[in-house]
């Protein structure tokens, strides 16, 4: 059974401070990855997805790689904004017979403070 | 993106009630929605699979027969929650899949249910 596990739990910063968030999963035979962001009370907000046979996607500010050997996925962030404050998920996509189910690490709950 | 939009977005009932969420795609045609619950400083978990014009598939532990699941069209999905009791308080989660382009999950806003 695949479990995601993230680190920190929590983690406060100053703005302006690049960071990174850290995912590590069990079971290395994955379809996809994908991170998201969840504001307080609201639903998932899809920041990058990452192919099995890819090792990194850039969005903006935002980036994520992959290595699948090892079971682990970062997001950075550069130049972190107050706005950047949320919670950030991990979910791995297993593919074959669980394809399109997602297992969500329990979040990095970021506050970015000005 | 692809939009995903719940109603209602918070929904407030009596013991004993059912209460019926709504998840649809607006730009997009799903063939495969997902819902998920989300209980206070918690994850996701995955509740069940809908999928278009078939019967949802649940996961371990999730009673079928309470939280009744309808996939009528490529663009809705709907979960029931029958005699509603306060440990089914939670947020409720749709996603909807995008087929054919990475496969990207999109989700909607949530539906806070409150059951007193």
């Amino acid at each position: 059974k695949q479990e995601v596990t993230q680190i920190p739990a929590a983690l406060s910063v100053p703005e302006g401070e690049n960071l990174v968030l850290n995912c590590s999963f069990t079971d290395s035979a994955i379809y996809n990855l994908q991170w998201f962001r969840q504001d307080p009370g609201k639903g998932l907000t899809s920041l990058l997805l990452i192919q099995s046979s890819q090792r990194e996607q850039t969005s903006g500010r935002l980036n994520a790689s992959l290595d699948k050997s090892s079971g682990r996925s970062t997001l950075y962030i550069a130049a972190s904004q107050p706005g950047d404050s949320a919670t950030y998920l991990c979910a791995i996509n297993a593919g074959g017979t669980s394809y399109g189910k997602l297992t969500f690490g329990q979040g990095t709950i970021l506050t970015v403070h000005p | 993106g692809a939009v995903v939009s719940q109603h209602p977005s918070r929904v407030i009932c009596k013991s004993g009630t059912s209460v019926k969420i709504e998840c649809r795609s607006l730009d997009f045609q799903a063939t495969t929605m997902f819902w998920y619950r989300q209980f206070p400083k918690k994850s996701l978990m995955l509740m069940a699979t809908s999928n278009e014009g078939s019967k949802a598939t649940y996961e371990q532990g999730v009673e079928k027969d309470k939280f009744l699941i309808n996939h009528a069209s490529l663009t809705l999905s709907t979960l029931t929650v029958t005699s509603a009791h306060p440990e089914d308080s939670s947020f409720y989660i749709c996603s909807a899949r995008l087929a054919g382009k990475s496969n990207e999950q999109f989700f909607g806003p949530g539906t806070r249910l409150t059951v007193l």
